[in-house]
């Protein structure tokens, strides 16, 4: 079975600030790694994924993660927030069959403060 | 390109009512999935389809819930006898092949509101 948990349901930043998203997974497989964005009223986009090349990731909007196998860990971080990353953050693992759905967190909520 | 559509974006219905959710997945794509989003959650994964294949249904909730896609194309999410905890925001989402490492596109979702 996988799982994932998002540590910090809230986070808030200044602009111009780092931001650090915490995500840990856990899985009996190698798996998938995905960090999704989600702003109101809209589905959910792709920011990133690992799909067991590069152990860091680098997405849109300078987003990168960085796949820790030894820590079970894929941090989502950004060098300097904008005002227009305030959004809900999701970490979600797959396996890597056909028809492996995605095992979401419970989300992020990211705040940033002019 | 046209995206992952979704219709209704909104529905209310009241308690017994049954509803039907449509997605319409982008041109080509094989893979088809439906999630439920409560309120302040992460999306829960409800169902998949290999085009007109329903491959997995284990996260459906009940018997009350029925997906199809006919034609490998277009799906449907119907509820029966709807009850108040089926209140969830509805994503589909479409992949262009099978395999866990495919990015998933989404749609905008339908809010589902049972009175």
């Amino acid at each position: 079975a996988q799982s994932v948990t998002q540590l910090g349901s809230h986070v808030s930043v200044s602009e111009g600030a780092l931001v650090l998203l915490r995500c840990n997974y856990s899985s009996s497989v190698p798996p998938y790694l995905f960090w999704y964005v989600q702003y109101p009223n809209q589905g959910l986009q792709l920011l990133l994924k690992y799909t067991s090349a590069a152990t860091l990731v680098k997405g849109i909007n300078d987003f990168e993660a960085e796949f820790k196998k030894s820590e079970t860990s894929f941090h989502l971080t950004k060098p300097s927030a904008h005002m227009s990353d305030a959004a809900e953050y999701f970490c979600a693992v797959s396996g890597v069959n056909a028809g492996n759905m995605l095992t979401f967190g419970g989300g992020t909520r990211l705040m940033v403060k002019p | 390109g046209a995206g992952v559509s979704q219709s209704p974006r909104y529905k209310v219905a009241k308690r017994g009512q049954d509803v039907a959710l449509r997605c319409d997945p982008i041109s080509g794509h094989v893979s088809l999935f439906w999630y439920q989003q409560a309120l302040g959650q992460g999306p829960e994964f409800l169902t998949y389809f290999q085009n007109e294949a329903q491959l997995d249904k284990s996260g459906l909730p009940s018997d009350r819930f029925f997906a199809e896609r006919p034609e490998g194309s277009v799906s449907t999410l119907k509820i029966q006898r709807t009850q108040q905890e089926d209140s969830a925001v509805y994503l589909c989402a479409s992949s262009l092949q099978a395999g866990g490492y495919n990015e998933q596109f989404f749609g905008p979702g339908t809010r589902l509101t049972v009175l």
